[in-house]
């Protein structure tokens, strides 16, 4: 079946480079995703990649795919205390783009 | 442009009554879902409607569980009778391609 995990916890310092890490199982997915929830608020999407790359970079998000290992992974570049939220991971998992299977989430703390 | 919205924030119900949580897709979204989070783990698929037809119901839990999409804009989605279990986050999801999903803030629900 589907299944998504993510550690539950990351903590970083301001300034620092934060890594989020997710592995999945469905080698069928055509697209992973990270979501950013922040206190009181739903769920935005961060960004996309496609199966078919290895990375994708937007400003100071970086996305790696490896698709050996069914493992994906968002890098934040200096991270600031805004970032402090909970991460999920997601994938379209077998059945196309109909449903979004996600993680438990991790939640980011960044301390100043 | 509105994003997706959710009425209400919050709702507190005693097992056995019936509660209704209303979404609000982006304008011209032909595609809804409906999520949920329950205790803190991760978020499952409900169901997905292409305007008014329900394409995709496999993650409804029961059939105490009862949505709609009359007229292919806002949705419906009815608990009745509600049980402790059913307490969680219910979130609402609208996509006009569907590798896009944009959230609504979510409907927390609490059962005693």
């Amino acid at each position: 079946g589907e299944d998504v995990e993510q550690s539950l916890f990351l903590s970083v310092r301001e300034g620092d480079s934060s890594v989020i890490n997710c592995t999945y199982t469905d080698s069928s997915s055509t697209y992973l995703y990270w979501y950013k929830q922040e206190p009181g608020a739903g769920l935005q999407l961060l960004t996309y990649i496609f199966s078919n790359m290895d990375m994708k970079q937007d400003q100071r998000l970086t996305v790696l795919l490896n698709k050996k290992d069914k493992h994906l992974s968002l890098r934040i570049a200096d991270t600031q205390t805004g970032d402090s939220a909970i991460y999920f991971c997601a994938e379209t998992g077998n059945t196309g783009f109909q449903k979004l299977v996600f993680g438990t989430g991790t939640r980011l703390l960044v301390s100043p | 442009e509105a994003g997706v919205t959710q009425f209400p924030s919050h709702s507190v119900i005693e097992k056995g009554q019936t509660v209704t949580l209303r979404c609000d897709p982006i304008s011209g979204h032909d595609n809804l879902y409906w999520y949920r989070r329950v205790m803190g783990k991760e978020i499952k698929f409900l169901l997905h409607f292409v305007k008014e037809s329900k394409q995709d119901e496999s993650g409804m839990p029961n059939n105490r569980f009862l949505a709609e999409r009359t007229g292919g804009t806002y949705s419906t989605l009815k608990v009745q009778p509600a049980e402790l279990e059913d307490s969680g986050v219910y979130f609402c999801a609208s996509s006009l391609i569907r590798n896009e999903q944009f959230f609504g803030p979510g409907t927390r629900l609490t059962v005693l």
